[in-house]
């Protein structure tokens, strides 16, 4: 069974720049996370999607970040326009929830961004 | 808000030690305590998980008892390998006032050496 893909792998762009991220959930999963990871530190939550709705967003800095999950499989993050601070880690992971249980979250290797 | 504390790291050890990571947490209410690794370039890996007190998550030798007394879920393993050298990190998840987002700790890096 494939696992949780992501792309690019690595990212290097100048400041100001926009950047997009892109996320192919396990198969039939339908809870999508995105999580930033600085340098050091555990991943935070973004954003989590339950199909193809938001449904915790509360620390996506909405100025700048944006997340789409059309048809509630596929997931793009997007920086415009990226900042120093946004090099980071961002990891995407996915689950299948039912019935209030909680399920293992599964996650990809993540996009590594550098902004200059 | 929940937190998750994670001993300071880094950790290095010899093959065959015995390892312990602590980790302490904050939460409201009844948590779902998890530990995560991660191998250089891979993902985040569930290493073992326990969702309520007194329980006992085990996986690969390692194992981790959800503690609510002391609010706590050490890592321990009694004879670590070369191939258990990773980022360990230590998580915790309240469905009831977060849903299942997870609140990870900042991570131990473990260094085992031949």
């Amino acid at each position: 069974e494939a696992g949780v893909v992501q792309s690019p792998r690595y990212k290097i762009i100048e400041k100001k720049q926009p950047v997009a991220f892109w996320c192919n959930p396990i198969s039939g999963h339908n809870t999508l996370y995105w999580y930033r990871q600085n340098l050091g530190q555990g991943p935070e939550l973004l954003i989590r999607y339950e199909n193809e709705e938001a449904v915790d967003d509360s620390q996506l800095p909405k100025d700048r970040f944006s997340a789409e999950r059309l048809k509630g499989v596929d997931s793009t993050l997007k920086i415009q326009p990226a900042e120093l601070g946004d090099s980071a880690v961002y990891l995407c992971a996915s689950s299948l929830e039912m019935g209030g249980i909680l399920e293992t979250q599964y996650f990809g290797p993540g996009t590594r961004l550098l902004v200059l | 808000g929940d937190s998750v504390t994670q001993m300071e790291g880094p950790v290095t050890l010899s093959e065959e030690a015995f390892l312990t990571i602590n980790c302490t947490y904050t939460a409201t209410g009844y948590p779902s305590l998890f530990w995560y690794v991660q191998y250089p370039g891979e993902g985040l890996q569930l290493l073992l998980k326990a969702t309520k007190a007194d329980d006992k998550g085990s996986n690969k030798g390692f194992e981790a008892t959800y503690r609510k007394e002391t609010t706590s879920f050490h890592l321990e393993k009694g004879s670590v390998q070369v191939s258990d050298s990773a980022v360990y990190f230590c998580a915790l998840s309240e469905r009831e006032t977060s849903g299942s987002r997870l609140t990870f700790g900042e991570g131990t890096q473990l260094t085992v050496n031949p």
